[in-house]
C-alpha cells in the first residue's frame, strides 16, 4: 500500500490557477477512474472536493477541476482565493486494498 | 446536517488497548459504509479500516492488521475500533469517515485524538 506521490507544495497569486499533480502506478491511478481530492485547513477534517477523477460534489466551487492522464491525476485550482489555502491530499482506490492517499500538498495563496 | 462524533481517544502506554467509538447522525447509518482514517502529528493522512454496511466486509491497512478491530452496530448508529497493541507509531487524530475511498468518503469526524507514550 504505497501512497501517491504529491508535491510538497504549491503557490499562487489571487486570481491565477494553480495545478497540483498526484503520481501513482498502473496499479492504482492508471487503472481506475476512482481519484479522489480532499481539501484540509489546520485544524480542520478533510472535506471532500472532486471524486471519480473530475466529478464535484454538491457546494464545491467550480472553481475546482479534475482531470488524470496515465499514472498521474490533477487538480486545478482556478481563480485562486485566499480561503483556497489549505492543503490537499488525493486518493485512489487500488483495487484488492481500499485505496491510498498522497502525501498532501500545502497551497500557499500569495 | 450529517454528524459523526468520535470519542474513546486519550493517553495510553505502549502496548496498552483503547477503544474510539464514533456516534453517527442526521443519515441512514445503515445503510453506509464506514471507514477509520488516521493522521499523526504534522504528517498525511493514512486509510485505517474498512466497514460495509452490513459488516459484510471488512478491510484493514496492513499497519493495523492483526492488532486493530472495527465493527458497527447499525441498532446503535455507531462506528468502534478496537485498538490492541498500541505503538508509539499509531500516535494520531483519528476520523470516523463515511462512505466509499473508491468514490470519495463525503463526510468526516473531527477527530480524537490517541496519544501512544510512557
Amino acid at each position: 500500500q504505497s501512497a501517491l506521490t504529491q508535491p510538497p507544495s504549491a503557490s499562487g497569486s489571487p486570481g491565477q490557477s494553480v495545478t497540483i499533480s498526484c503520481t501513482g502506478t498502473s496499479s492504482d491511478v492508471g487503472r481506475y477512474n476512482y481519484v479522489s481530492w480532499y481539501q484540509q485547513h489546520p485544524g480542520k477534517a478533510p472535506k471532500l472536493m472532486i471524486y471519480e477523477v473530475s466529478k464535484r460534489p454538491s457546494g464545491v466551487p467550480d472553481r475546482f477541476s479534475g482531470s488524470k492522464s496515465g499514472n498521474t491525476a490533477s487538480l486545478t485550482v482556478s481563480g485562486l482565493q485566499a480561503e483556497d489555502e489549505a492543503d490537499y491530499y488525493c486518493s485512489s482506490y487500488a483495487g484488492s486494498t481500499v485505496g491510498v492517499f498522497g502525501g498532501g500538498t500545502k497551497l500557499t495563496v500569495l | 446536517e450529517v454528524q459523526l462524533v468520535e470519542s474513546g481517544g486519550g493517553l495510553v502506554q505502549p502496548g496498552g488497548s483503547l477503544r474510539l467509538s464514533c456516534a453517527a447522525s442526521e443519515f441512514t447509518f445503515s445503510s453506509y459504509s464506514m471507514n477509520w482514517v488516521r493522521q499523526a502529528p504534522g504528517k498525511g493522512l493514512e486509510w485505517v479500516s474498512y466497514i460495509s454496511s452490513t459488516s459484510s466486509t471488512i478491510y484493514y491497512a496492513d499497519s493495523v492488521k492483526g492488532r486493530f478491530t472495527i465493527s458497527r452496530d447499525n441498532a446503535k448508529n455507531s462506528l468502534y475500533l478496537q485498538m490492541n497493541s498500541l505503538r508509539d507509531e499509531d500516535t494520531a487524530v483519528y476520523y470516523c469517515a463515511r462512505g466509499l475511498l473508491m468514490t470519495g468518503i463525503d463526510y468526516w469526524g473531527q477527530g480524537t485524538l490517541v496519544t501512544v507514550s510512557s
